[in-house]
């Protein structure tokens, strides 16, 4: 069964540091999102893409956070200055064209820890 | 915006009996509601899902019902297994061009079935 791939699966970072959190989406996926879960919260959605642009963003969605499809593969998430509030499990998403169920999938996360 | 409350926040119930976690959501312009089970650790995994048009879904041991009407929607599990002990979270979005737009969560409910 295809997967979304997300790399690192652990980041440490010191306060203040550029992190990039890598994902690779299914291949025939149109729609990408990231959310995050701050530990024992709930997941909250952070931004979507879609045809090369960013379709919807929340309020975290800030402009410390950035998102680029760079090639053909590759969704990341760029977080330019990290704070301590950061430190969250972050999950990246896909989702195709129809919407049917078991096209939205989560992969398995990146825990990035701010120190 | 849309917001997603979820109760309750712990449940737990003996192995056999059944379990029901309700939500409600704010904007009546949602109109997919998939519910998640997150193990400790993992991403959330996709159980069931409902779409505005249908007021019931039902796959196996697990059902949803949706009230359009009083914005609301509930997960009902029979015949709970120990296997079921999780954390599991409802979300509501609004589909637009077949992908499932951002999902809000609810706060969660954590399940606990005693053998």
């Amino acid at each position: 069964e295809p997967e979304v791939t997300q790399t690192p699966s652990h980041q440490v970072t010191q306060m203040g540091q550029e992190v990039i959190l890598r994902c690779v989406p299914i291949s025939n996926h149109l729609y990408f999102y990231w959310y995050r879960q701050i530990l024992g919260q709930k997941v909250e959605f952070l931004v979507s893409f879609y045809n090369n642009e960013i379709s919807e963003k929340s309020e975290i969605f800030d402009d410390q956070f950035s998102v680029e499809r760079p090639d053909g593969s590759n969704f990341t998430l760029k977080i330019r200055s990290t704070k301590l509030e950061d430190s969250a499990m972050y999950f990246c998403a896909s989702s195709d064209r129809t919407g049917v169920r078991n096209g939205f999938t989560f992969g398995s996360g990146t825990r990035l820890t701010v120190v | 915006g849309e917001n997603v409350e979820q109760h309750p926040s712990t449940l737990s119930v003996q192995e056999g009996d059944s379990a029901v976690i309700k939500c409600t959501y704010s904007d009546s312009a949602s109109n997919y509601f998939p519910w998640y089970k997150q193990e400790l650790g993992k991403r959330p995994q996709l159980i069931i899902d409902i779409r505005s048009n249908v007021g019931e879904k039902k796959d196996q041991r697990i059902a949803v019902t949706l009230n359009k009407t009083a914005k609301h929607f509930s997960l009902h599990i029979t015949e709970t297994q120990p296997e079921d002990s999780a954390v599991y979270f409802c979300a509501a979005s609004i589909q637009w061009r077949g992908s499932q737009g951002n999902l809000i969560f609810g706060k969660g409910t954590k399940l606990s079935v005693k053998p």
